[in-house]
């Protein structure tokens, strides 16, 4: 399996604030790395695909950057609606693998 | 626009099977460009790939799942299922349809999840 690791497990942060996450895979995954929010009591929702790419309706504060086993997650000014945990994914082979998350708290 | 509906029983009892749906409405569930996948988060924990299923009827199970559970679909319903058999506390989660890009590789969209609880 490919493991997933994400970092920072939780961060704290202020309105406006730019947040990075990372992800880490196991082996080379190329560009096969989804990132995705998920709210409280809500399903996962899509927000990069591909490493970089933006899923439509995503606010472009979101971004994505990455190949082969090192990844980014931006969000470039933090809104409140942005309070969240993030999970990265790897699409790279079967079994998909998800990294842990990361919780964005409000500082 | 796609929509996914999870059904299926809140409770299960420990070592019996857990059996549930996934309704798709508003687009083909027969396309060629994607699969269907189930995915499971146990209370307060991450998400966990539990398998998918493409057109072609080829399933790709989970490694530790694998030895008791089946994805299947029924076109003619516009439904996916999932069957896990023996189940036990550590089954408890949220369970998740979700729509499988090929070319993206990606979840998208979700349907809104269904908790199932294992208990004797």
């Amino acid at each position: 399996d490919i493991q997933m690791t994400q970092s920072p497990s939780s961060v704290s942060a202020s309105v406006g604030d730019r947040v990075t996450i990372t992800c880490r895979a196991s082996q080379d995954i190329s560009t096969w790395l989804l990132w995705y929010q998920q709210k409280p009591g809500k399903a996962p929702n899509l927000l990069i695909f591909l490493a970089s790419h933006l899923q439509s309706g995503v606010p472009s504060r979101f971004s994505g950057s990455g190949s082969g086993t090192d990844f980014t997650l931006t969000i470039s000014s933090l809104q409140p609606e942005d309070f969240a945990i993030y999970y990265c994914q790897q699409a790279k082979s079967f079994p998909l693998t998800f990294g842990g998350g990361t919780k964005v708290e409000i500082k | 626009q796609l929509q996914l509906q999870e059904s299926g029983p809140g409770l299960v009892k420990t070592s019996e099977t857990l059996s549930l749906t996934c309704t798709v409405s508003g687009g083909s569930i027969s396309s060629t460009d994607y699969s269907w996948g189930w995915i499971r988060q146990p209370p307060g924990k991450g998400l966990e790939w539990i398998g998918n299923i493409n057109h072609r009827g080829d399933t790709f199970y989970s490694l530790s799942l694998k030895s008791r559970i089946t994805i299947s679909v029924d076109t003619s319903r516009s439904q996916v299922s999932l069957n896990l058999n023996s189940v036990t506390a550590t089954d408890t989660a949220v369970y998740y349809c979700a729509r499988w890009s090929d070319s993206l590789g990606s979840f998208d969209p979700w349907g809104q999840g269904t908790l199932v609880t294992v208990s004797s």
